[in-house]
Parts: C-alpha cells; structure tokens; sequence
C-alpha cells in the first residue's frame, strides 16, 4: 500500500514557538506539497518541492519555510508559530513527469496555537 | 489564473437520494486536467476520478458518475443512491501548466459538505 505519513494528527503549541510538521513518503516520489485546508477556503498550497533541496513558493507561503534534504521527506516549518496558523495541514506526493496522475495525500495534522 | 469553484457549501440529503455536487473551473490553457477527491471524518483525501481536458466522455463508477461539459467549464459529481458511508467533504481540483513548473500542482474548490441521513 502506498503511503504518505505525517508524523502527528493533533499538535498544540504556544505562540511564538517553532513549529515542526513532517511528511515522509514511501512511493519514490519527486514531487511533494504542503496544503493548508481551512473552511470555505479548501486547500491552499504553502511550498512545494519537485527534488532534493528544491523548494517552490506556493500560494501563501508567508509564515512558513520547507526542508527537503531528503527524496522521501519534506518537513514544513512555522518559524514563529501565531494563532492565525491554526488550521489542518496536508502533506501530499506525486511522481514528477507524469501529467495525468493524482496526488496523494496524508492524513493530515490539526494543528492549534494557542 | 486558475480558478475552481465549488458553489454548495453543505448539502444533506435522506439516504437513498441522488445527489450531486457541482464544480466549474476556469484555466487558460488548454490541456489541463480534473480530479475529485473525498474527505471522509478521518481526514486524508482519497482520490476518486481524474479526467483530461480531450475527453469529454462522461464516466461512471457503480454510484458514482461524472459529468464533463468544456463548454460551460463544468465538471459535475453525481451519487445515486446516497448511502450514509457517503457523507463526506468533497473537493473539486485542476492542474493545469500555468498553474506551476510541473503537472503536480492542484488548485482545489472551496469543497462541498455532503451529509447523508439514514
């Protein structure tokens, strides 16, 4: 079975704090995401990355950078965590070339900031 | 720029209704592509139907039909006979290659809040 896997569902953190998420996938993927979905809004993309080390801006990046030292790994972090973060987070992969294939997704991390 | 819009909100319907969730998107280009996801409670999207924009041929998956019409940009999801293990967020999404570097990206709708009732 194919998988993406984000390391926590529901995470809690204080304002101000340093905001780890991370998303590892086991399908040999290039392409990796992050979205965030909010009510009424769906998902919106953060960053995304289509090789090591590369990163692209998505459609609201601001508040947030990505790490990709790794194929399987791509990590989004929330340098000063505020209450306006608070929202569901879905981390999603692809294979890179392939114009027609979906993404798939995690199982997404709910994160609060308190 | 791309758009995808998902005009219902939240729709509840009585099991065994027909129900169906509208989309229309708007691109540019040419050569793009359409996908449905389902949310279920347990929060990871599960893809359900792609389709490219050659091929207007409508599809059906047992309960499950899509409806693709290029010329009103719409591509429409039909359930038949709603059951409650459909009640679910869905999302209406669109690559297309001014959206990004690569096919990967997604736009996605705002999504639709389906609630069946037994």
């Amino acid at each position: 079975d194919v998988k993406v896997t984000q390391s926590s569902r529901y995470l809690v953190k204080r304002t101000g704090e340093k905001v780890f998420l991370e998303c590892v996938q086991d399908m040999d993927h290039e392409n990796m995401f992050w979205y965030r979905q909010d009510p009424g809004l769906g998902l919106r993309l953060i960053y995304f990355s289509y090789d090591v080390k590369m990163k692209e801006k998505g459609d609201i990046p601001e508040g947030y950078s990505v790490s990709r030292e790794k194929k399987e790994r791509f990590s989004l972090i929330l340098e000063s965590a505020s209450t306006n973060q608070t929202s569901m987070y879905l981390c999603a992969s692809s294979p890179l070339g392939q114009k027609n294939t979906e993404a798939f997704f995690g199982q997404g991390t709910r994160l609060t900031v308190v | 720029a791309q758009k995808v819009t998902q005009a219902q909100t939240e729709i509840s319907v009585v099991e065994k209704e027909d129900v169906t969730l509208d989309c229309v998107y708007e691109t540019r280009d040419t050569t793009y592509y359409l996908f449905w996801y389902k949310q279920p409670p347990s929060g990871e999207l599960v893809f359900l139907i792609r389709r490219n924009s050659f091929d207007e041929q409508n599809e059906i998956s047992g309960r499950y039909s899509w409806n693709f019409q290029k010329s009103t940009s719409s591509f429409n999801f039909t359930i038949t006979a709603s059951q409650v293990v459909d009640s679910a967020v869905y999302f209406c999404a669109l690559s297309a290659p001014s959206g990004g570097t690569s096919y990967g990206k997604l736009t996605f709708g705002q999504g639709t809040i389906l609630t069946v009732h037994p």
